[in-house]
């Protein structure tokens, strides 16, 4: 089973540019998840869509930040205009189920992909 | 709302040693799940172990073994025999019913050969 994937791996932008980053799920995978994780610190959920519709976008920084899945498979994630505290790892992960419904079930577990490292400089 | 405390940045262990890596949670929500994740330095999360709220038992995986004590709610990672691959950044996450995942900060292991 092929698992998540991520592209580009690497990435360095000036800020005030843009940027995009694209993922690719677990086939099958109703649930995908975009976190970002600084420098030192654990993963923050940033977007989760359940096939192509947003469950939670609260922590996402709107004003600069969208993302979008289409046809319920592969999605995209876009920095505009990107600042200096966006460097981080964007990580995207995906799920079987919905992962907002139960908080015991195993099948809820989430498969990461290898991440995007941003530098904005 | 739902928190992880990792009080541990760093943590050496002798290479076939035992080590526990500390987690304490805190939630409001009767029902939901812990995890445990390793992050080598290749930077891709790799899933180690669950343990549900309503599970009796501890759960365990291979070296890797969760001391649930739901009373205190801790759940400390504890990894058998250290190997050097072990050498990597630890994440103790949960999610409750309703909720999303939820992060601690991680602990650092360094398998001292």
């Amino acid at each position: 089973e092929a698992g998540v994937a991520q592209s580009p791996r690497y990435k360095i932008i000036e800020k005030r540019q843009s940027v995009a980053f694209w993922c690719n799920p677990i086939s099958g995978h109703a649930t995908l998840y975009w976190y970002q994780q600084i420098l030192g610190q654990g993963p923050k959920l940033l977007i989760q869509f359940q096939n192509n519709g947003v469950v939670d976008d609260s922590q996402l920084p709107k004003d600069r930040f969208s993302a979008e899945r289409l046809k319920g498979v592969d999605s995209t994630l876009k920095i505009q205009p990107a600042k200096l505290e966006d460097s981080a790892v964007y990580l995207c992960a995906s799920s079987l189920v919905p992962g907002t419904d139960g908080g015991s079930q195993r099948e809820y577990e989430q498969y990461f992909g290898p991440g995007t490292r941003l530098t904005v400089t | 709302a739902q928190k992880i405390t990792q009080t541990q940045p760093g943590m050496f262990v002798q290479e076939k040693e035992a080590v526990t890596l500390d987690c304490t949670y805190d939630t409001s929500d009767p029902s939901y799940g812990l995890f445990w994740y390793k992050q080598p330095s290749s930077g891709e999360m790799i899933f180690l172990i669950y343990q549900g709220s309503y599970d009796q038992q501890n759960a365990t995986e291979g070296r890797y073994s969760l001391n649930f004590q739901k009373a205190r709610k801790s759940a400390n990672l504890v990894i058998s025999a250290s190997q050097l691959g072990d050498s990597a950044m630890y994440f103790c996450a949960m999610r409750g019913y309703g909720q999303n995942f939820v992060f601690g900060p991680g602990t650092r292991l360094s398998v001292l050969p």
